[in-house]
């Protein structure tokens, strides 16, 4: 089945500054790619997703950009802000599969002042 | 639109008893899959339901079990309670309207403690 591996397991940054977290995938098949963030005791949340026939997306300070030659997307997060701490979750999922999301083992970001 | 919900919000079980989940989705949602949330596994996926019919299942035991009513709420329920079955169950519902593929917003979970 499908497997997600996600990069870095911890990332701290400075305010003002940018964030990237990468997640590569192992079935060439997948076709679709949403990010969730999840702050701490609270439901995840979608924050971006980007489908296979597309290669970059934006959404103000968040853009996620795909490499299916590579099998990797990418989330990037300009000028961060304390309130973008919280644990990210990339995922995957393969046309047939219904719904099915796999997930990446998420990135915990935080943002000093 | 209310978001999707979940009762009951925190369980404390223990072992060997059984529990049952709910889940109502978002108004109009007609698919609703369950995961399971845990520090050591991460989210993994337990089953889907669209249309009060199972689509598609993860790997956990037949201890795990669920179903979906014809309002598209949904119910999963876990028997013979383990320890390791201590974990965040969270559900997502998607509309769904071709029987294809959808965005899934997550409910708050439901806090399962097993003693």
């Amino acid at each position: 089945g499908e497997n997600v591996e996600q990069h870095p397991s911890t990332l701290s940054v400075q305010e003002g500054d940018s964030a990237v977290i990468k997640c590569t995938y192992s079935d060439s098949a997948s076709n679709y790619f949403p990010w969730y963030k999840q702050e701490l005791g609270k439901r995840p949340q979608l924050i971006i997703d980007i489908r296979s026939n597309v290669g970059e997306k934006k959404d103000q300070r968040i853009a996620v950009t795909l490499n299916k030659t590579a099998k990797h997307f990418s989330l990037h997060i300009t000028e961060t802000q304390p309130e973008d701490s919280a644990v990210y979750f990339c995922a995957a999922r393969v046309p047939g599969g219904g719904n099915k999301l796999t997930f990446g083992t998420g990135t915990q970001l935080k943002v000093e002042l | 639109k209310a978001g999707v919900t979940q009762t009951p919000r925190y369980l404390i079980k223990t072992r060997g008893q059984q529990v049952t989940l709910s889940c109502s989705p978002i108004s109009g949602h007609r698919s609703v899959s369950w995961y399971q949330q845990t520090p050591g596994q991460g989210l993994q996926f337990l089953f889907e339901y669209f249309s009060e019919t199972q689509r598609n299942k993860g790997n956990f035991p037949g201890r795990f079990s669920g179903r979906q009513f014809s309002n598209s709420r949904s119910e999963m329920n876990v028997s013979t309670l383990e320890l390791g079955d201590s974990a965040l169950y969270l559900c997502a519902s998607s509309l769904i309207a071709s029987g294809g593929t959808d965005t899934q917003y997550f409910g708050p979970g439901t806090r399962l403690t097993v003693l």
